[in-house]
């Protein structure tokens, strides 16, 4: 166990809705990650979030957007959906830039 | 930009062989290397990380040596167990600096199948 938890587990929705996946960090770590993993792209990082601010922005489509909370817990919102967003969607966390611990992933399935 | 380039799989091994996975990557400056595994249906958890040349990452058995001349992190285990089957990611971090700053570049991860 990372110690990073995310919710929901599974989230099966359908093409133009929108969702929001939950990420709660390590106890005491500041920084805020999130991943997509697909079997055509592989892990790609999508944003970064510090002490609640964006720090580093990847590959991360505009109908997507995340925010840090004052509690340190992180919010990736996804919306107009397409079925090419079906993916496993991680977040990890680290304290600065150090070590990223990931957690157990939300699995997106859009029908 | 940076870039990590894994071995092609599947690697499929009997119990007790001997497991090398390579990684080569392009970066800047001197990125911090990490390998993590991915067991089935499960998120991704750190094996090891080396963050300066010619240091030497362990962890379960397993081992990986930052090579600045080769720009090599390859990862070894003399005795591969059945346990060990998972998929396995090769991944650096820039130290600092830039847009990339703290972000992890992976590569496109091993499929590793340990027989009995």
């Amino acid at each position: 166990d990372s110690g990073v938890t995310q919710t929901p587990k599974h989230l099966i929705t359908a093409t133009g809705q929108r969702v929001t996946l939950r990420c709660s960090p390590r106890s005491g770590d500041l920084s805020v990650y999130w991943y997509q993993q697909s079997l055509d792209q592989g892990l790609q990082f999508l944003i970064q979030y510090y002490n609640g601010e964006e720090r580093a922005k990847g590959n991360i489509l505009e109908r997507f957007s995340a925010q840090q909370f004052p509690d340190l817990h992180s919010e990736l919102n996804l919306s107009s959906l397409e079925l090419g967003d079906s993916a496993l969607y991680f977040c990890a966390s680290s304290v600065g830039q150090n070590t990223q611990y990931f957690g157990p992933g939300t699995r997106l399935t859009v029908l | 930009g940076n870039s990590v380039t894994q071995m092609e799989g599947p690697v499929t091994l009997s119990e007790e062989a001997f497991l090398t996975i390579n990684c080569t990557y392009t970066a800047t400056g001197y990125p911090s290397l990490f390998w993590y595994v991915q067991y089935p249906g499960e998120g991704l958890q750190l094996l090891l990380k080396a963050t300066k040349a010619d240091d030497k990452g362990s962890n379960k058995g397993f081992e990986a040596t930052y090579r600045k001349e080769t720009t090599s992190f390859h990862l070894e285990k003399g005795s591969v167990q059945v346990s060990d089957s998972a998929v396995y990611f090769c991944a650096l971090s820039p130290l600092s600096g830039g847009t990339s700053y703290g972000k992890l570049t992976f590569g496109q991860g091993t499929i590793l199948t340990v027989h009995p």
